[in-house]
Parts: C-alpha cells; structure tokens; sequence
C-alpha cells in the first residue's frame, strides 16, 4: 500500500486479556518503530525494529509488552494481561533507512486505539 | 536523557493572524529536528525537518522553522494562519547517541483557527 497501515482500528478489551495490535509498513522500509500516544501527551517511543531484529526495545514498559517483526515487513505488537493503564492510541511508523541524513524521516500510520475497560 | 518541550499547550488564532510555536530540547550533540501535524480525524504527517546546512527550514503550507543551536529551539512560524491549520502540531527529535533511530516528542500544541 502507499501509506503504513495499521489494524484493527479500534480495540475494547477487558482487564487482563491478551491483544495484538498489527502493522503493515511502507512496502521496501527497513525501519519500524512502535510508539503510544497517551490522551494529551505526544507519541512515546516503545520499540524500534532494524529489519527482523528488535535493534532497541528500551521503551517498552515491562515485560507485558512484546512486538515481533518475523519477516523484516509487518509487525505485531502483543500486550498481554492488559491493564486500564495499557488504553491509550499505539502508533507505527516506518522509514526506509534508519540512519541520519535525508531519507530517514518516519511515515505514521493511522494508530490502533487501545480502550481496556 | 534527552527531552522536547513545547510552552503552548493550546492556541487560538484568528484567520491571517501570525503564528509561533515554541519547541526547546534538551540534548547537547547533534540532532535532528522535526515538526508532525495531525489533522483532526488524520495521522502524524511530517511538516518539516532539519539535519543540517541553513538553520532556516521551509515545510509545506507555509509552514518554517528556524533552529538557533544556542538556545537548543526549533520553533515553527506560519506568517498569515489560515483555519484550514487547526490541528496538534508535536515538535520531535532524534538525538545523536544511545536512542539514536527513535524520536523524543514534545506534549503537542493544540492550534484552533477561527474565521
């Protein structure tokens, strides 16, 4: 596709279910990033895959939190025994070289929005 | 570790009224700048960006930024708003080490354009 995209678009879970949220990136993007946006704040960064390899997970809240990337193109973020805390909107974005220079800047999708009730 | 701070949280302008939006980060080495706008209903769009060479950067719709390395700002200008700019505007930077691939954003300056 020409944008990355992402599903579902909305999600309501109880507390203590399991989720995945999927992203579909650019089409030849390397790069794919993960962040949430919480209700009156910017995107705060989770994850960062290089390829198939999670090259910086330091975002990631604890250890409820997993996200794959298998085949180096889409990702599945997991969040499991989720918790009211966990609501918020998940972002995407892809770029197709991860190094500085022109070329690196990211491309958003649409963003999942995470309600645990 | 690194941080972007962005003062106003909401502004309201009247069309053609003259816009800035202030952005500070903390980070002393080199980094790169950026503005996303997300219309209301839309996703994170790039405005604009800076690497490197002239401070001043031109982005689209109008929209420009200059970065003053001495005071660690990357404010965004529009000379003459229109209400087609309301939107929440994130100021973001990636910073040069340890954390270099991911972006830092600001909270959001929320703009509203009145006719």
């Amino acid at each position: 596709g020409a944008g990355v995209s992402q599903t579902p678009s909305n999600k309501v879970t109880e507390k203590g279910k399991y989720v995945e949220l999927r992203c579909d990136p650019i089409s030849g993007h390397t790069a794919l990033y993960w962040y949430r946006q919480s209700l009156g704040q910017g995107p705060e960064f989770l994850i960062y895959f290089q390829g198939t390899g999670a090259a910086d997970d330091s975002g990631l809240p604890n250890d409820r939190f997993f996200a794959v990337r298998p085949e180096g193109s889409v990702s599945t973020l997991k969040i499991q025994r989720t918790e009211r805390g966990d609501s918020a909107v998940y972002l995407c974005a892809s770029s197709l070289i991860p190094l500085a220079g022109v070329g690196n800047e990211q491309f958003f999708g649409p963003g999942t929005r995470l309600t645990v009730l | 570790a690194q941080s972007v701070s962005q003062h106003n949280h909401h502004v309201i302008l009247s069309e053609a009224a003259s816009l800035e939006l202030g952005c500070n980060y903390s980070y002393g080495g080199t980094v790169n700048l950026f503005w996303y706008v997300q219309y209301p209903g839309q996703h994170l769009q790039l405005l604009l960006k800076y690497f490197s060479g002239d401070p001043l950067v031109k982005g689209i719709k109008g929209f420009e930024a200059e970065f003053i390395k001495s005071k660690f700002s990357f404010n965004l200008r529009k000379p003459s708003v229109q209400w087609s700019d309301t939107a929440e505007y994130f100021c973001a930077v990636r910073a040069g080490t340890g954390g270099y691939n991911k972006l830092i954003f600001g909270a959001g300056t929320r703009l509203a354009v009145h006719p």
